[in-house]
């Protein structure tokens, strides 16, 4: 079993579409979760980042954390098709040495005009 | 403008031939990393390290070597001991342990031919 599970899709919506992207995982340890999104052919850029449970707003992004059930999603309203990328989860317990982020396979989603 | 630098943007290679995936960083970041991904997989974690003069295997090490010998420059080399290497190659950097984020380059596609 993989340490994060991330529905590769494609998701494809209309514009202005409410768009929720999930991941689960399997590690309690995990503190911090972050929400990248990758552009074609191009490298992963921080989105939204989260420490613990909870939710964050920012703009037309939510990102919510539930550690109870070990899942976290990312919200997107009013969806555009500047949108249309490659959104991958990342995780981190804090307790590693090593200091490393575990990714989840990225969700590609199309916004279609 | 700070930021890190990977080059060239895409590589050829010859079957049997080592190469070497320059990323550069002036950010002044301690811990540097490179991840390679291939569709459906995800970043997998092949050398990261916290500091000059020493670094880790991650994820996926093998037919991979790396050195770090400034703070700003960490190149991976892949040899003809790997196997598989054609794929996209993400360098990425974070300024301490608990930095949330990771910067990345543009990333460099390695084609084997």
């Amino acid at each position: 079993q993989k340490e994060v599970e991330q529905d590769p899709g494609p998701l494809s919506v209309p514009e202005g579409a409410i768009v929720s992207l999930n991941c689960t995982y399997s590690n309690s340890a995990f503190q911090y979760f972050m929400w990248y999104r990758q552009y074609s052919r191009k490298g992963p850029e921080l989105l939204m980042y989260t420490y613990s449970s909870g939710n964050k707003e920012d703009g037309r992004f939510t990102a919510q954390v539930d550690k109870s059930s070990k899942y976290i999603s990312l919200f997107i309203r009013d969806s555009q098709p500047s949108d249309s990328a490659t959104y991958l989860c990342a995780m981190q317990d804090p307790s590693y040495n090593t200091d490393k982020l575990i990714f989840g396979t990225g969700t590609r989603l199309q916004v279609f005009p | 403008d700070g930021g890190i630098t990977q080059s060239p943007k895409y590589l050829f290679r010859k079957e049997g031939q080592n190469v070497t995936l320059s990323c550069e960083q002036n950010l002044n970041h301690d811990a540097m990393y490179w991840y390679r991904q291939d569709p459906g997989q995800g970043l997998r974690l092949i050398y990261y390290s916290q500091i000059v003069n020493d670094f880790q295997k991650g994820d996926i090490a093998e037919g991979y070597s790396v050195s770090r010998e400034k703070k700003e420059s960490f190149p991976l080399t892949v040899t003809s001991a790997q196997k598989n290497p054609t794929a996209f190659y993400l360098c990425a950097s974070r300024g301490t342990l608990r930095d949330t984020e990771a910067f990345f380059g543009q990333g460099t596609r390695l084609t084997v031919v």
